[in-house]
């Protein structure tokens, strides 16, 4: 049982505009930053979100992130085939020394 | 550019012992941690811990602790993750991150390729 919690699944079609919450107490999201992963199927996790809604030289605009007191967001606007992937929120517990993650979400495209 | 590249595949025993390489290159080693994160199959990501490679000081995931160790030859830009004591459900691919000591809120921003470690008797 993860953390951080997210949806294990969501899905969209070609355009469209979804989202991926993540949740969690207030010594872990609450007091942190969050980060968004996305792990292709078969590769490593890349970063896609820094520090709530930051993103990484080379990740597209129609990927943004947000933070509101205990909850985190993803949401990916223009959704396309190769959005297909497993995406993952992390963040740092200062009681860990550490980070924690959700337990992912199953983006489908359909 | 940036790159982690990891050690090959492993297959281990129960009760035995597994170190994995990971090699850092493109940037200097001692401005940056490492961290290092398993996904067991169909599973999600576990953060196991971290290591400062300027220092070497290191903090592990609770549930690790006892059979974990994270070092760093700073000779060589390579960090080493050794789990001691192995298990069916310590299988997994296992993964180094990069990571700024300090600077939490800059995440995991490059990756090794992954190392699977399958432990059966």
């Amino acid at each position: 049982q993860s953390v951080l919690t997210q949806p294990p699944s969501a899905s969209g079609t070609p355009g469209q505009r979804v989202t991926i919450s993540c949740s969690g107490s207030s010594s872990k999201i609450g007091s942190s930053t969050v980060n968004w992963y996305q792990q292709l199927p078969g590769t490593a996790p890349k970063l896609l979100i820094y520090s709530n809604n930051q993103r990484p030289s080379g990740v597209p605009d129609r990927f943004s992130g947000s933070k509101s007191g205990t909850s985190a967001s993803l949401a990916i606007s223009g959704l396309q085939s190769e959005d297909e992937a497993d995406y993952y929120c992390a963040a740092w517990d200062d009681s860990l020394n550490g980070w924690v993650f959700g337990g992912g979400t199953k983006l489908t495209v359909l | 550019q940036v790159q982690l590249v990891q050690s090959g595949a492993e297959v281990k025993k129960p009760g035995a012992s597994v170190k994995v390489s990971c090699k850092a290159s493109g940037y200097t080693f001692t401005s940056y941690g490492i961290s290092w994160v398993r996904q067991a199959p169909g599973q999600g990501l576990e953060w196991m811990g971290w290591i400062n490679s300027y220092n070497g000081n290191t903090n592990y995931a609770q549930k690790l602790q006892g059979r974990v160790t994270m070092t760093t030859d700073t000779s060589t830009s390579t960090a080493y993750m050794e789990l001691r004591s192995l298990r069916s459900d310590d299988t997994a691919v296992y993964y180094c991150a990069r990571w700024t000591p300090g600077g939490y809120i800059y995440g995991f921003d490059y990756w090794g390729q992954g190392t699977l470690v399958t432990v059966s008797s």
